[in-house]
């Protein structure tokens, strides 16, 4: 497509619940990333892929969190066991080369409760 | 700790005029990045200037980067009310093997009709 896709576009998830966003990047474009932003701050970057291998992951939180992107799938991000503080806006994004020049998604809202 | 800091914060000008964003950074980079986010929305690139340029023009907007200051300046020429939304810089850098974009926390712009 021509435009980054996220789904859903809001989850409500209760404490120590299982959550997981799905993106769809831009046909073409081979790398994509994940964002958190949380109050409408700074952009926390999570981890981006190059295809579906992991170009950077220095930004995860490894115990809970977990991404891919599996070749003809939409790319996921999934939060085991959510605490409350993972509430925030989840972004994804992608690019034909590296980190330059990124498209961005809607967002996922993640709301703990 | 992330780079791209912001000023100021919030920006409130009336129509017209012109807005002055500035950006500052810590460490060396391949390139700086601004973005626009309306609210609610994800972000859309706006510009990219390389470390090796001093100004860059993209309709009504420029921008600037110093490297000896370690800072970028956005201006918006003859601002309208759709220009309303908040401005994040990003810098393009090499850490660890990897590279990434690092977000600021962005300035809110409101242009008052």
């Amino acid at each position: 497509g021509e435009e980054v896709a996220q789904t859903p576009k809001h989850l409500v998830r209760g404490e120590g619940q299982k959550a997981k966003l799905y993106c769809a990047p831009i046909k073409g474009h081979s790398y994509v990333f994940w964002y958190q932003q949380v109050l409408k701050n700074e952009f926390k970057f999570l981890i981006s892929f190059q295809n579906e291998n992991v170009f950077d992951e220095t930004g995860m939180p490894k115990e809970r969190f977990s991404a891919k992107c599996l070749p003809n799938s939409p790319c996921s991000l999934e939060i085991q066991a959510t605490k409350l503080e993972d509430s925030a806006v989840y972004f994804c994004a992608s690019s034909r080369e590296g980190p330059d020049e990124q498209y961005f998604g809607p967002g996922t809202r993640l709301t703990v409760t | 700790s992330q780079q791209g800091e912001e000023d100021p914060q919030a920006l409130s000008i009336q129509e017209g005029e012109n807005a002055t964003m500035n950006c500052s950074y810590k460490t060396s980079i391949n390139n700086l990045q601004w973005y626009r986010q309306n609210s609610g929305r994800g972000l859309v690139h706006l510009i990219l200037i390389r470390s090796n340029e001093r100004e860059k023009h993209s309709g009504r907007l420029r921008v600037t980067l110093d490297t000896s200051k370690k800072s970028s300046s956005l201006l918006i020429t003859a601002s309208r009310a759709a220009d309303t939304a908040s401005y994040f810089c990003a810098t393009h850098r090499f850490q660890g093997g990897s590279e990434k974009l690092v977000f600021g926390k962005g300035t809110k712009l409101t242009v008052n009709p």
